[in-house]
């Protein structure tokens, strides 16, 4: 089983370009997160989903949105990147009463200049 | 609403040496999962150990131990005989029970290991 995997692993923008992450796990889990991590920040919630065709904001949603066309892929956009958007990007994925947690892919890093 | 705080940003600790790294968290549930994730150098998020709120015990995973103390809503992590392998950031993450519910996520603690 691979996980959680995340496509692309580094990626650099431009102010304004568009760009999409995507995110794929094989556990059949219903609940998919995106976060991002900043120094000294921790990580924050972006969007996540409770299954296949629903989404929902979370704590920093402003800039993103996310689709979950199919229960195993979950994807980030960036419709007009902004510096403010450089970050790490982390996907999650776990059941729906979490008991053993979130699983977490290897990260995404996103520089926007 | 519930909010987990780690007090401790950065902490060193000589290697085979012992060392706690602390976690309050506010919630007015009764039950709930508490979790430690470990993010090495390589980014990757690592579940250490959980804890779920029902159980008095405190839960162990070989050298990883916990301090569950629910009145105080304390949620201390204990690493025995550290490991070069440990220096990492800690989080501290906490859940509730309800169907569907988001972990919260403190803001991490960098453990170095002294060698």
């Amino acid at each position: 089983n691979a996980g959680v995997t995340q496509t692309p692993k580094f990626r650099v923008l431009k102010t304004g370009q568009s760009m999409t992450l995507l995110c794929a796990q094989d556990m059949n889990h219903e609940y998919m997160y995106w976060y991002r991590q900043d120094p000294g920040m921790g990580l924050r919630l972006i969007h996540y989903s409770v299954g296949e065709g629903t989404t929902a904001k979370g704590e920093v949603p402003d800039g993103y949105n996310v689709s979950r066309l199919k229960k195993q892929n979950f994807l980030l956009g960036l419709e007009s990147a902004a510096p403010s958007q450089t970050s790490v990007y982390f996907c999650a994925s776990s059941s729906p009463l979490g008991l053993k947690g979130q699983f977490f892919g290897p990260g995404t890093r996103l520089t926007v200049l | 609403a519930q909010t987990v705080t780690q007090s401790q940003p950065e902490m060193s600790v000589q290697e085979a040496e012992t060392v706690t790294l602390s976690c309050t968290y506010d919630t007015s549930e009764s039950d709930y999962y508490l979790f430690w994730y470990k993010q090495p150098p390589s980014r990757q998020m690592i579940l250490v150990i959980r804890q779920e709120a029902y159980k008095q015990q405190n839960a162990t995973e070989n050298r990883f131990s916990v301090n569950f103390q629910k009145a105080a809503k304390s949620f201390s992590l204990k690493i025995s005989d550290s490991q070069l392998g440990d220096a990492a950031m800690y989080f501290c993450a906490y859940r509730r029970t309800t169907y569907g519910d988001k972990i919260i996520f403190g803001k991490g603690t960098r453990l170095h290991i002294l060698p």
